[in-house]
């Protein structure tokens, strides 16, 4: 059973455009949804999370909208830059009794062309 | 570098081998994580610590697998008799329990490749 469901699998934006990656959950014990931005041979690297209690978080050119009700999440990247190219991941945790452990969307490959 | 770092980077074993990786979390952190992602998925949890406790393993985490972290510092994940489906990224990740607090910091990974 997928508990984080992401689409696109891949995406392709022009410079300057706009990347929008969605993700729907299953489980409403999920109380933290963090973005990870992953490039070729690396590790996922952190870039911006979000609690059910807020619609709406921003950092810089990175925006999570979330939508409790419909048990959706979304990450916008304005101003799509060429080094934006890499994969990401949506994931989600059910709190710190449960581990924090994190169950993640399977991906999307965005490619910024310049 | 106060990242998480893990070790080897890379590592191609027979199958039939035995295996070891290393983490290291980042020095104030208290608990660590270990993933596994395969090519083109998302990394899937195998296995956690806090402190030197160990407090849940996946069902992933077959009997060949096993984890330490012997000091509640680093960690290692053996894995006994390599299988061909072993070959992954093994990640390590870690945080910083407690005052709600949820960010985990990953390594770079360690590439396994059973042939």
């Amino acid at each position: 059973q997928q508990q984080v469901k992401q689409s696109p699998q891949s995406l392709i934006v022009q410079k300057g455009g706009i990347s929008i990656i969605n993700c729907a959950y299953e489980n409403t014990a999920f109380d933290y949804f963090p973005w990870y931005q992953q490039f070729p041979g690396k590790g996922p690297a952190l870039l911006i999370a979000i609690r059910p209690d807020v619609s709406e978080k921003k950092e810089g050119r990175f925006t999570i909208s979330f939508n409790k009700s419909a048990k959706q999440f979304s990450l916008h990247i304005m101003d799509s830059q060429p080094g934006d190219s890499a994969t990401y991941f949506c994931a989600a945790s059910k709190g710190e009794a449960a581990g924090n452990k994190l169950t993640f969307g399977g991906g999307t490959r965005v490619l910024v062309k310049p | 570098d106060t990242g998480v770092s893990q070790n080897p980077r890379h590592k191609i074993t027979k199958r039939g081998q035995n295996v070891t990786f290393r983490c290291d979390p980042i020095s104030e952190h208290n608990r660590l994580y270990w993933y596994r992602q395969t090519l083109g998925q998302g990394p899937e949890f195998l296995t956690y610590f806090q402190n030197e406790a160990q407090l849940e393993k996946s069902r992933l985490l077959s009997d060949r697998f096993s984890a330490e972290r012997p000091k509640g510092s680093f960690s290692t994940l053996e894995i006994q008799r390599t299988e061909q489906g072993d070959s992954a990224m093994y990640l390590c990740a870690s945080s910083l329990a407690g005052q709600g607090r949820n960010e985990q910091y990953f390594g770079p990974g360690t590439r396994l490749t059973v042939t």
